[in-house]
């Protein structure tokens, strides 16, 4: 069964260095998502990609965010110069089409930033 | 402004025991509602979804119904291995889920 993938599961970076957090959407997927769930707290919807550009993001997607579809396969999400508030696991999401299709999750990305 | 509550925010059940989490939602205009369950650091897997009052789903010993303004993951007869967290959420704005904070679900033998 297909699924979404990413890595790494686990990054720890310092304070004000950049990451890079990688997912492989599900093969025959348009619409790419990431969201964050700080620990204890709710899952958050941070941004959407379709096309090639961003669909709607959110107030926490600051410009310190960015997100990028390199390749055929992967999507990125990219976070210029992380802050402590910044650790949280990070999911990312794919579905076929837009509308109400279903949004299957990724096992996530825990980034802690020390 | 959209909102998803969900209660309780734990329960403890003994496996065999059925019960209800519930959802309660305002959204303008329900365009899907759905239901996941999430290991401890893992991603959300998905388990239903419903669009319009009325409407039902079944997996197993779970089942998700949907009014007007709530819906319901029902289990019966729960194991041990359906203890989780249950996380309900609807489509807000384009097309991002707005989440609700879920259910600690624990079933003792």
């Amino acid at each position: 069964e297909p699924e979404v993938t990413q890595t790494p599961s686990h990054q720890v970076t310092q304070m004000g260095q950049e990451v890079i957090l990688r997912c492989v959407p599900i093969s025959n997927h348009l619409y790419f998502y990431w969201y964050r769930q700080i620990l204890g707290q709710k899952v958050e919807f941070l941004v959407s990609f379709y096309n090639n550009e961003i669909s709607e993001k959110s107030e926490i997607f600051d410009d310190q965010f960015s997100v990028e579809r390199p390749d055929g396969s992967n999507f990125t999400l990219k976070i210029r110069s992380t802050k402590l508030e910044d650790s949280a696991m990070y999911f990312c999401a794919s579905t076929r089409e837009l509308s109400t299709d279903t949004q299957y999750f990724g096992p996530g990305t825990r980034l802690t930033v020390l | 402004e959209d909102q998803v509550t969900q209660s309780p925010e734990a329960l403890r059940l003994q496996e065999g025991e059925s019960s209800s989490l519930n959802c309660s939602y305002t959204v303008s205009g329900l365009r899907g509602l759905f239901w996941y369950r999430q290991d401890p650091g893992k991603g959300p897997e998905f388990l239903f979804t419903l669009y319009s009052a009325g409407e039902e789903k079944e997996k197993e010993r779970l089942k998700a119904t949907l009014t007007k303004k709530e819906s319901f993951l029902h289990i019966t007869a729960p194991k041990p291995e359906d203890s989780a967290t249950y996380l309900c959420a609807v489509f807000g704005g384009y097309n991002k889920l707005i989440f609700g904070a879920g259910t600690r679900l624990a079933v003792h033998p």
